[in-house]
């Protein structure tokens, strides 16, 4: 079956703008996770997404982050004005309830 | 809070070569979850095992094998004659398993390369 989408695979964008990043999990994933990968560095968690219970958002950087999941489907991570430090690869996850996660091949967001 | 340390940061061995990938954690919780990840240069992160806490058994799986040992809260991986296509950063992660979010716990990552 499917793996874990996203996109788009690359953006670049001016500082100061905002920019959305996709992800469709696996079908039939309860849980969905945003994780951050700067260049060189591990990856940090962002956000957290488990059918329709209120979302684990204590990853985020800074309120310029949201994001939105709709029941068990797509999840959009939106980053407003953004900021050169913002620049990093964006992954998505999903899994069963705590099963493993199984990644998606990134958004890598470059800001100028 | 949980840790995860990959102290070293960069090996390179020639193809054939076995290699071990060092994992230490740290957790507070008696039930927790060990994975590691394959981070080729297409940047994917591909899974690899998946450990519980109460499950100490060694594992192979090919080329590859995991020590998981709670004495010294490590959970190493060895790959046994290295292949070019091994070449790639690899990540171990925790998740803890009390209550809340399943998030993974990374550590930075060890790039192996393999030169043949």
């Amino acid at each position: 079956g499917a793996g874990v989408s996203q996109s788009p695979s690359n953006k670049v964008t001016e500082k100061g703008k905002d920019v959305e990043l996709r992800c469709d999990p696996i079908s039939g994933h309860t849980a969905l996770y945003w994780y951050r990968q700067r260049l060189g560095q591990g990856l940090e968690f962002l956000i957290y997404f488990q059918g329709n219970s209120a979302p684990d958002k204590s990853g985020l950087p800074s309120d310029r982050f949201s994001a939105e999941r709709t029941g068990e489907s797509v999840s959009t991570l939106t980053i407003q004005r953004t900021q050169q430090e913002d620049s990093a690869v964006y992954l998505c996850a999903s899994s069963l309830a705590a099963g493993t996660q199984y990644f998606g091949p990134g958004t890598r967001l470059l800001v100028l | 809070a949980q840790k995860v340390t990959q102290a070293q940061t960069e090996i390179s061995v020639v193809e054939k070569e076995d290699v071990t990938l060092d994992c230490v954690y740290e957790t507070r919780d008696t039930t927790y979850y060990l994975f590691w990840y394959k981070q080729p240069p297409s940047g994917e992160l591909v899974f690899l095992i998946r450990r519980n806490s109460f499950d100490e058994q060694n594992e192979i799986s090919g080329r590859y094998s995991w020590n998981f040992q709670k004495s010294t809260s490590s959970f190493n991986f060895t790959i046994t004659a290295s292949q070019v296509v091994d070449s790639a950063v690899y990540f171990c992660a925790l998740i803890q398993g009390g209550a809340g979010s399943y998030q993974l716990t990374f550590g930075k990552g060890t790039k192996l390369s393999v030169i043949p």
